[in-house]
């Protein structure tokens, strides 16, 4: 299936813990994005690349590091994680404007 | 700053029931405003893209219209599949690529 894919689905840890979420699509698109969805349902936009190039960087502490090994590919390590962190991650692509949206990595820190 | 606004928060329907959904706006330079549907532990899924000003598209049930100021996304006949949350989000002109999303309505469609 052509899709974007997202792991792991659930990702529980401790406070100061390191973690990475990996993201795969193969839709052959040019950009991939990184979004957190909190508590209240709000959708933000933390990081955006363009063949692998960082191209969006919104204030998002400099814990959190995305890394992209090819344009397929857009990964997000994220050190000494606090409460705060936790919510829901989600990767996109896109090749115009429009945007699709792998199915998230709930993210628990304890 | 650019602002999306969506209504009502919640939304209960009986099935059958036909309503509309509102997403109003506020940016400069508007390059596209995108509706998405979102399930319970799911990512966003696209629905429909409208790109200027009277601009309408059809899906199944769902019909996006679109404004200076907001758009709407009417749902006829509604069944119980069509409950979801619906979000909207906009693309401006600034060079990026991010969507700015609202906060969503949740519909709840009861057979």
């Amino acid at each position: 299936d052509t899709a974007v894919s997202q792991t792991p689905k659930y990702l529980v840890t401790q406070m100061g813990n390191d973690k990475s979420i990996k993201c795969e699509q193969n839709l052959g698109h040019d950009t991939m994005y990184w979004y957190k969805q909190d508590s209240k349902k709000f959708l933000k936009i933390m990081f955006s690349y363009n063949n692998k190039e960082l191209i969006i960087n919104e204030t998002v502490p400099n814990r959190f590091s995305p890394k992209s090994p090819d344009k397929a590919h857009l990964n997000l390590h994220i050190n000494s994680l606090e409460l705060g962190d936790s919510a829901v991650y989600f990767c996109a692509s896109s090749q115009g404007s429009t945007q699709f949206f792998g199915p998230g990595t709930r993210l628990t820190v304890l | 700053e650019d602002q999306v606004t969506q209504s009502p928060e919640a939304l209960r329907l009986q099935e059958g029931e036909s309503s509309s959904l509102n997403c109003s706006y506020t940016v400069s330079g508007l390059r596209g405003l995108f509706w998405y549907r979102q399930d319970p532990g799911k990512g966003p899924e696209f629905l429909f893209t409208l790109y200027s000003a009277g601009e309408e598209k059809e899906k199944e049930r769902l019909k996006a219209t679109l404004t200076k100021k907001e758009s709407f996304l009417h749902i006829t006949a509604p069944k119980p599949e069509d409950s979801a949350t619906y979000l909207c989000a906009v693309h401006v002109d600034t060079g990026r690529r991010a969507l700015t999303f609202g906060s969503g309505t949740r519909l709840q469609v009861q057979p």
